[in-house]
């Protein structure tokens, strides 16, 4: 079974460039969530997504965007890149039915770093 | 006042220590916890997840809510240098989110 997996694993931007990240849910996971982890921070909650629509979301400005596949897979944007944007972002996907553990499962994140 | 507290550490601990890992939360709505543990560059994974008040053991680890004084534990027995890693408190709200607020982490070395 292949686990969630995330690309790229590391970028360099400059400020007021834009990114894409990009996330691949696990097999049969129809939830997936995206996290911003600062270095030494736990991971704060962007949003998430669930039948292609973005229901819930953190407080995160709306230059932060994404979307969801029907595949499930998932893709966050950023653009207007600050220099605080640079963190680990961490995409998260959950199987049905664990809306009540909030049992989430993680790529191992794409580290983006702005200059 | 943040919503989870966490003594970020780094604690060092000897190799068959019994190891204790706390967070205090704010917000009595809290409904779900959870103990994730993350290696150095890797995402999170989920060690224990528990509902409302009480214990819950797998293994060597323990994890334990009280509700009443807002504090969630994680007890490591028999540690392991296996498991030097960050360890990450997470709660949220009942209801169909996965939106989870987490604690600093704390950084656990278990030296052999």
């Amino acid at each position: 079974e292949t686990g969630v997996t995330q690309s790229p694993t590391h970028l360099i931007k400059t400020r007021g460039q834009q990114v894409t990240l990009r996330c691949s849910s696990q097999s049969g996971h129809n939830t997936v969530s995206w996290y911003q982890q600062a270095l030494g921070q736990g991971p704060q909650f962007i949003f998430q997504y669930y039948r292609e629509e973005e229901n819930g979301r953190g407080n995160f400005p709306p230059r932060f965007s994404g979307l969801q596949f029907p595949n499930y897979s998932s893709e966050l944007n950023v653009n207007a890149l600050e220099l605080d944007d640079s963190a680990l972002y961490l995409c998260a996907s959950s199987p049905p039915g664990t809306g009540n553990t909030g049992e989430l499962f993680f790529g191992e994140g794409s580290r983006l770093t702005v200059l | 006042q943040k919503e989870v507290e966490q003594d970020p550490g780094p604690l060092s601990v000897p190799e068959g220590a019994i190891v204790s890992l706390n967070c205090t939360y704010s917000n009595s709505a809290f409904q779900y916890f959870m103990w994730y543990r993350q290696y150095s560059r890797k995402g999170p994974e989920l060690l224990m997840y528990t509902y409302s008040s009480g214990n819950k053991e797998d293994g060597r680890f323990t994890a334990q809510v009280d509700k009443s004084s807002k504090y969630i534990s994680l007890f490591i027995r028999d540690s392991q240098p296996s498991d030097s890693a960050t360890y990450l408190c997470a709660v949220r709200n009942a209801g169909n989110n996965r939106k989870l607020i987490w604690g600093l982490g704390t950084s656990l070395a278990v030296n052999p």
